[in-house]
């Protein structure tokens, strides 16, 4: 597709299992950027990578969070024994990567974890 | 990164222009200003940037003062689907590139029919 795919769009699960959240960018975009958005609430940033490597990790909220890219393509987001305030949309962008390049979103992952 | 304010919330009619301010006294040279709006259970999508000048494109203009202090969103002819958070975010090009958005609270813009 034209856009920045995201599955699942929607995952239930119990607390204390792990989840993954695959996000496919725009083909030919090197910047990959994964944001969460709590109910009612604002985008918070999580992790930016350029290529295959992430020189921004700074928004991970604890070390059960991880994302890895490869081939400079799809990326995927880890999260080890969910908590009940991981529940979130969890949103992936891409871009070109240039200062001034617009990122395009993804339509997010509902997590929610019971 | 720099901060910018804006209302919490703006009310416009259809068909009527719009306008959604943003404060940014603390913006440096090498900031970007950036528009984005995130309609009702979508991903944010991006609306306008601008540096010194004002910008036009097919969704929207952006006029940014002269001492870059502050910057308008014009929104020429509201409808129901421009009801949206708009959020205004500063992006510095001194940084490398592909740095992160910082997103704000933003203005929920509610357009009455």
């Amino acid at each position: 597709g034209a856009g920045v795919s995201q599955s699942p769009s929607n995952k239930v699960t119990e607390k204390g299992k792990d989840v993954e959240l695959r996000c496919d960018p725009i083909s030919g975009h090197t910047a990959l950027y994964w944001y969460r958005q709590s109910l009612g609430q604002g985008l918070e940033f999580l992790i930016y990578f350029q290529g295959n490597s992430a020189p921004d990790k700074s928004g991970l909220p604890s070390d059960r969070f991880s994302a890895e890219r490869t081939g400079g393509s799809v990326s995927t987001l880890t999260i080890q024994r969910t908590q009940q305030e991981d529940s979130a949309v969890y949103l992936c962008a891409s871009s070109s990567g240039q200062i001034t390049g617009e990122l395009f979103f993804g339509e997010g992952s509902r997590l929610t974890v019971l | 990164d720099a901060k910018t304010t804006q209302p919490n919330s703006m009310e416009s009619n259809e068909e009527e222009p719009v306008h959604l301010p943003c404060n940014h006294s603390t913006i440096s040279g090498t900031d970007y200003i950036h528009w984005y709006r995130q309609l009702p259970s979508q991903g944010p999508e991006y609306v306008i940037h601008g540096l010194t000048s004002n910008v036009n494109n097919r969704m929207a203009s952006l006029a940014i003062a002269e001492d870059r202090k502050s910057s308008t969103l014009i929104l020429h002819r509201a409808t129901l689907r421009d009801a949206a958070v708009y959020y205004c975010i500063l992006r510095d090009w001194g940084e490398t590139s592909g740095s992160r958005l910082t997103f704000g609270e933003g203005t929920q813009l509610t357009v009455n029919p």
